[in-house]
């Protein structure tokens, strides 16, 4: 067990629907990453948040979105969804802002989203 | 354009022998690389870091090399058990838009045969 948690753990949902993937980070931790998981396309990097600060983004669509909130728990937002969006959506934390000086991160055990 | 390489077909090698995965990457110069497991629907799960100037670091039966000329590491599991079965990816550190970003690769697929 890594320590972080997401829900929901499973999602099915309409295409053009919108929802909300939830995560709570290790305790102590102040970044929050988000990464989705497809099976032509790997781990891509979506977004990080350090502090409730937006501190690096990657390919995010514009129809997703993401905050980290006062209690360090983030939310990933995914509207208008696609069919193309169905994937595995992970979360992961970290102690320190920069994964320049070579922290760790600890995913957690991810959220599957179908879209129909 | 950016790449990061790893064998896209599995691995399949029996007991006790050592397995050796291969991480490559273009136009990047990372600053550290890093190897993650990861077991089918669970998430990545850190295993070793590795710096740039660093040729190879060691964990119980894990080893790393890295070479930044031939951009290239190596992971190996020596004594290899079945329950080393599992995808392994390599991530490496990207500084892009200003900002340090971990890339994974695509993950090699690793199965031990009893």
């Amino acid at each position: 067990d890594s320590g972080v948690t997401q829900t929901p753990k499973h999602l099915i949902t309409a295409t053009g629907q919108r929802v909300t993937l939830r995560c709570s980070p290790r305790s102590g931790d102040l970044s929050v990453y988000w990464y989705q998981q497809s099976l032509d396309q790997g781990l891509q990097f979506l977004i990080q948040y350090y502090n409730g600060e937006e501190r690096a983004k990657g390919n995010i669509l514009e129809r997703f979105s993401a905050q980290q909130f006062p209690d360090l728990h983030s939310e990933l937002n995914l509207s208008s969804l696609e069919l193309g969006d169905s994937a595995l959506y992970f979360c992961a934390s970290s102690v320190r802002g920069s994964t320049g000086s070579g922290n760790t991160i600890y995913f957690g055990e991810g959220s599957w989203l179908t879209v129909v | 354009s950016q790449k990061i390489e790893q064998n896209s077909e599995a691995l399949n090698i029996q007991e006790g022998k050592t397995a050796t995965l291969t991480c490559n990457y273009t136009n990047y110069s990372p600053a550290y690389l890093q190897w993650y497991r990861q077991d089918p629907g669970r998430g990545p799960v850190f295993l070793l870091l590795i710096r740039e100037n660093e040729k190879e670091k060691r964990k119980e039966r894990l080893k790393v090399t890295f070479d930044t000329t031939l951009k290239q590491s190596l992971f190996h599991i020596t004594a290899s058990q079945p329950a080393d079965s599992a995808t392994y990816l390599c991530a490496l550190l990207s500084f892009s838009g200003g900002y340090n970003k971990l890339i994974f690769g695509a993950g090699t697929r690793l199965a031990v045969h009893p």
